[in-house]
């Protein structure tokens, strides 16, 4: 079994400021990564995955997360963010041994950007 | 628009009765999730459909199921129902059933038992 750990349920932060968003995940077994974000009042949307390679992912809308797997986390950055990134970010997890089980979600990370 | 459509938008109804939340995935896509978002659960998975069959359950409860038609939508039915039923419902698709896919989600059924 696996499990997510979203360390802040609410990051407040400056428009044009840089963010991380810290993810911590728990798994006995390899695991591929994710972070969705929800917009209010709509449904999740896929910024970005680390399935192998680079631990550096890229993903839209300028954000990254690093895959550092000695510390099992997964966090998600962007050096500049705008007031259209207020939303609330999800990390989750996923067996490689395929869909069963569906995604592992952290509880969530409510981003606010002040102007 | 991520191409998963999920009706009804909103569902109010009592304690006791019974729903029915309906989804269609992604043309082409032939796996479906259904996952509950509550404000003290989170969001958890609840059951996957892959092409018709049932391939993997969650924390899904004994009063709800799901099937998956021939075309592909899927329905998840909840029967006796409970206040603390109350919560987003998503659906999401991918076109295959292993890891690596993204699970598409769609905009979500909101139930509220009153």
């Amino acid at each position: 079994a696996q499990s997510v750990t979203q360390l802040d349920s609410q990051v407040p932060v400056f428009e044009e400021a840089p963010v991380e968003l810290r993810c911590n995940y728990s798994s006995s077994v390899s695991v591929y990564l994710f972070w969705y974000v929800q917009y209010p009042n709509q449904g999740l949307q896929l910024l970005l995955k680390y399935l192998s390679g680079s631990t550096l992912v890229k993903g839209i809308n300028g954000f990254e997360a690093e895959f550092n797997k000695s510390q099992t986390s997964f966090h998600l950055r962007k050096p500049s963010v705008h007031i259209s990134d207020t939303a609330e970010y999800f990390c989750a997890v996923i067996s490689p041994e395929g869909g069963a089980d569906g995604l592992t979600f952290g509880k969530g990370t409510h981003l606010i950007i002040q102007p | 628009d991520s191409g998963v459509t999920q009706t009804p938008k909103h569902l109010i109804t009592a304690t006791g009765q019974r729903v029915t939340l309906r989804c269609s995935p992604r043309s082409g896509d032939l796996s479906v999730y259904w996952y509950q978002q509550s404000l003290d659960q989170g969001l958890q998975f609840l059951i996957q459909y892959y092409n018709g069959e049932e391939r993997a359950k969650g924390n899904i409860l004994e009063r709800f199921s799901a099937q998956q038609f021939p075309d592909l939508h899927s329905e998840l039915n909840l029967s006796s129902l409970e206040l603390g039923d109350s919560a987003l419902y998503f659906c999401a698709s991918s076109s295959e059933t292993i890891g690596t896919d993204t699970q598409y989600f769609g905009p979500g059924t909101r139930l509220t038992v009153l």
